[in-house]
């Protein structure tokens, strides 16, 4: 089982949809959990990271179920722009040295 | 914010030949930074874990002997890629961890394009 998976791609939908996108991770001693956003050919870029109690940045929706060990990532009123690959990162223990995982990623393309 | 420069964005070079790669914190130091590998339509892989004055942390099935990894001082790791052959070519991206609101948010450089001919 991979340590961090993430729900397969592509997803296509059209301009405004609300979009969800799950993450499961093997490890229960995770700390910290992130998405970020990969368009093509690109180094990641941090959406936003994700909190216990749950966070919203404008469109998006980030939620951690520590008991089931998923997080997820909720975007509505999708646009053109948010067309990306979506990347789940999770650290283990808080130290300098910490491992990051990365999940596979899920492709998004929001269609006119 | 912190920034992670990387160097050079792409390079072309010949079977067998060796491509160094950099990767500076830009205003912030960082006693660890990552490297990893990604190939057309695949995530991120991480290679290794670079850790200043010591000898880097390699993942299962990189060869350290062929992907060299130096971390001289706080904010320079340095990836070799010796001996490179096609099978190389690959998107490397470095990247350190700030510690901005405590939350250890990741900073990526820009990535280097490797193309082995």
């Amino acid at each position: 089982r991979k340590e961090v998976e993430q729900d397969p791609g592509p997803f296509n939908v059209p301009e405004g949809a609300t979009v969800a996108f799950n993450c499961t991770y093997s490890n229960s001693a995770s700390q910290s959990f992130f998405w970020y956003r990969q368009d093509c050919r690109k180094e990641p870029k941090l959406l936003m990271s994700v909190y216990s109690s749950g966070n919203e940045d404008g469109r998006f929706t980030a939620q951690l179920n520590r008991a089931s060990q998923y997080i997820s990532l909720l975007i509505r009123d999708s646009k053109l722009s948010d067309s990306a690959t979506y990347l789940c990162v999770v650290r283990g223990a808080y130290s300098s040295a910490s491992k990051i995982i990365f999940g596979s990623g899920t492709r998004l393309s929001i269609r006119p | 914010g912190a920034v992670v420069s990387q160097h050079p964005s792409w390079v072309i070079c010949k079977s067998g030949t060796s491509v160094k790669i950099e990767c500076r914190s830009l205003d912030f130091q960082a006693t660890t930074m990552f490297w990893y590998r990604q190939f057309p339509k695949q995530s991120l892989m991480l290679m290794a874990t670079s850790n200043e004055g010591s000898k880097a942390t390699y993942e299962q099935g990189v060869e350290k002997d062929k992907f060299l990894i130096n971390h001289a001082s706080l904010t320079l790791s340095t990836l070799t890629v010796t001996s490179a052959h096609p099978e190389d070519s690959s998107f490397y991206i470095c990247s350190a961890r700030g510690y901005r609101e405590g939350t250890g948010e990741l900073f990526f450089g820009e990535g280097s394009r490797l193309t082995v001919l």
